[in-house]
């Protein structure tokens, strides 16, 4: 069974640095794998995902992520914080017959100093 | 842009009353489906519903619940008799893609936070 593993359930940069958001994944067959994002009282909204093409994909509002099959990992990442980016962060799998039913990690939550 | 809408926001309850969650999907996805967020734990998969019928659920979705399309718009999650550990907040989404299709993307709503007492 796919599992999803999200290091950290607190993360904590200052604007302008560097954000690393980790995400572990373990699937017997190649995953699709999502970023999704969760402001204050709004629903899950989708960063980016990858479904087998290219293994870096961008997202939106600047954020990436790399696909290692080696590591099963799809760590999330900015170069430059801002503090609209302060949010919770859900890494998900899916299979690819299982559409819509996404395995969900347990969260990051992103807090971003001045 | 679209938004997937849900109702209410927050609703309080006692244990063994009934509750139903409303969404309304967005008007040209095909696939709608319930996730739960119980405090401090992850997001869970409930049932995904295409074509007036359940697709797929989660051991979660037992008997005390129940989805409903009751007409062209909304998408119902109903809680028979809700139990303390029901307590949790819970999401709809709705996707346009193929059911077998792992890359759905799914358009979540922004939940509907249930407290049962």
């Amino acid at each position: 069974a796919q599992s999803v593993t999200q290091l950290g359930s607190h993360v904590s940069v200052s604007e302008g640095a560097l954000v690393l958001l980790r995400c572990n994944y373990s699937s017997s067959v190649p995953p699709y794998l999502f970023w999704y994002v969760q402001y204050p009282n709004q629903g899950l909204q989708l960063l980016l995902k990858y479904t087998s093409a290219a293994t870096l994909v961008k997202g939106i509002n600047g954020f990436e992520a790399e696909f290692k099959k080696s590591e099963t990992s799809f760590h999330l990442t900015k170069p430059s914080a801002h503090m609209r980016d302060a949010a919770e962060y859900f890494c998900a799998v899916s299979l690819y017959n299982q559409g819509g039913k996404l395995i969900f990690g347990q969260g990051t939550e992103l807090s971003v100093k001045p | 842009e679209p938004e997937v809408t849900q109702t209410p926001s927050h609703q309080v309850t006692q244990m063994g009353q009934e509750v139903i969650l409303r969404c309304v999907p967005i008007s040209n996805h095909l696939y709608f489906y319930w996730y739960r967020q119980i405090l401090g734990q992850k997001v869970e998969f409930l049932v995904s519903f295409y074509n007036n019928e359940i697709s797929e659920k989660s051991e979660i979705f037992d008997d005390q619940f129940s989805v409903e399309r009751p007409d062209g718009s909304n998408f119902t999650l109903k809680i028979r008799s809700t139990k303390l550990e029901d307590s949790a907040m819970y999401f709809c989404a709705s996707s346009e893609a193929s059911r077998s299709s792992g890359a759905n993307v799914l358009t979540f709503g922004a939940g509907s936070r249930l407290t049962v007492l």
